[in-house]
């Protein structure tokens, strides 16, 4: 079935560094992929999204290009902040609902 | 504000004693859907709502039930929990049920601790 899968373990960094989270996913249509955020006691929000290949989502710093060739959609942030600890989740819908596959998260540490 | 409303917050029940997780949005949206977080394993989905009157069975649908009698509430019943349904649980919603590219709104969570 349709799948997303997150590179494993949470990530600690320093305060200005360079964020890369991996994100591959199996699917057997066209899915839309998303990135989600879920920040500490919260719910989780949509943190970008790309709907058709070579799309690049962006907000609040971060990106992520919808890679056919790869089927790949990595989180990038070039400087990170304290305020980005949060776990982030890869995810992707396909055909005509809604039905989200998630990966399983990661827990990004920023030190300051 | 435009919010999806989850309640309890938090609760704490024994094992077998039937509880109600409520969940209602206020957007008007067709689609609502519960998730289950548990460490290790990210989310899943449990049910799940197309429209009113509408629902179907996600990845985890075992020891729960649904209902979808009104547009904008979409409960979560535990007939009898037992501890392995100790979980996060998130109910979300989105405006249709007709794209793959609607963003879901989701809700704070319901910690449910079942001893």
């Amino acid at each position: 079935g349709d799948s997303v899968t997150q590179m494993e373990g949470p990530v600690t960094l320093s305060e200005e560094a360079f964020l890369t989270i991996n994100c591959t996913y199996t699917a057997t249509g066209y899915p839309s992929l998303f990135w989600y955020v879920q920040y500490p006691g919260e719910g989780l929000q949509l943190l970008l999204k790309a709907t058709k290949a070579d799309d690049k989502g962006s907000n609040k710093g971060f990106e992520a290009t919808y890679r056919k060739e790869t089927t790949s959609f990595h989180l990038e942030k070039g400087s990170v902040q304290v305020s980005d600890s949060a776990v982030y989740f890869c995810a992707l819908t396909v055909g005509g609902n809604n039905r989200l596959a998630f990966g399983k998260g990661n827990q990004v540490v920023v030190i300051p | 504000e435009a919010q999806v409303t989850q309640n309890p917050r938090y609760l704490i029940t024994v094992t077998g004693k039937k509880l109600t997780v409520t969940c209602s949005q206020n957007m008007n949206h067709e689609y609502m859907s519960w998730y289950r977080q548990d460490p290790g394993l990210g989310l899943r989905q449990i049910y799940y709502s197309m429209n009113v009157e509408v629902t179907d069975k996600g990845d985890v649908p075992e020891g729960y039930k649904v209902s979808r009698k009104e547009k904008r509430n979409f409960p979560l019943i535990l007939e009898s929990p037992s501890p392995n349904q100790t979980s996060l649980y998130f109910c979300a919603s989105s405006p249709n049920s007709r794209s793959g590219a609607n963003v879901l709104t989701f809700g704070a969570g319901s910690r449910l601790t079942v001893l």
